[in-house]
């Protein structure tokens, strides 16, 4: 399997531009997860969904950001007016269900918001 | 509301030599995770671990549920080894949401 796959692998923008980043996770998990990676939080839960439907989106800063999973083999998080301060490396990973299982994540969108 | 501590925050080491990173958090969990992130930023799961001790190769990775303390150990250190160890816990009911340590940077030196 060619694991998770991410796009674009950067993305540089200007403030107030939409961004999309997409996710493709890996064939029959049925846990998709976005995350978001500054220097100043480290690590964060953004949203996650399960068989499709979003679970928990408590981690989502704000009505910019919205995220959907029109199928079991993609994903998209949208940013909408994109800021400055949204520049960050968002990752997406999935895990298979069924018990704890570890999540595998994908290389990473590097968003620079000018 | 889970908060995981990690230390050190930084650490370098000599080839060879025997590493331990702490991590702590402050609630019940169903199972706490490492992973390891190198530079240029890929995120790879290293242990995933509900109770006493997990090995894989020079790594171990041990918890204490009673204390809410895990540790990674490496063993043999080597400068591949440099890179960020992050430990994650599930936080709150939920099996699948991740609460995560700000990481440790490690450099091992040859």
């Amino acid at each position: 399997d060619a694991g998770v796959i991410q796009s674009p692998r950067h993305e540089v923008t200007e403030m107030g531009q939409e961004v999309t980043l997409r996710c493709k996770p890996i064939s029959g998990h049925d846990y998709l997860f976005w995350y978001r990676q500054t220097m100043m939080r480290g690590l964060e839960l953004l949203i996650y969904f399960n068989n499709n439907v979003p679970i928990d989106d408590s981690g989502m800063p704000e009505d910019r950001f919205s995220a959907k999973m029109p199928n079991a083999s993609f994903s998209t998080l949208k940013i909408q007016p994109s800021e400055p301060r949204d520049s960050a490396v968002y990752f997406c990973a999935s895990k298979e269900s069924g018990g704890l299982n570890e999540q595998f994540f994908g290389p990473g969108t590097r968003l620079t918001v000018l | 509301k889970n908060e995981v501590e990690q230390s050190p925050q930084n650490l370098t080491a000599q080839e060879g030599e025997f590493i331990t990173i702490n991590c702590s958090y402050s609630v019940g969990i169903s199972a706490l995770h490492w992973l390891q992130q190198h530079p240029g930023g890929g995120i790879v799961s290293l242990f995933m671990l509900s109770s006493g001790k997990k090995k894989h190769g020079r790594l171990i990775a041990t918890i204490n549920i009673q204390e809410k303390h895990s540790s990674l150990h490496i063993t043999a250190s080597h400068p591949r080894d440099s890179a960020v160890y992050i430990c994650a816990s599930n936080s709150g009911g939920s099996n699948y949401k991740l609460t995560f340590g700000k990481g440790t940077l490690l450099t091992v030196n040859p």
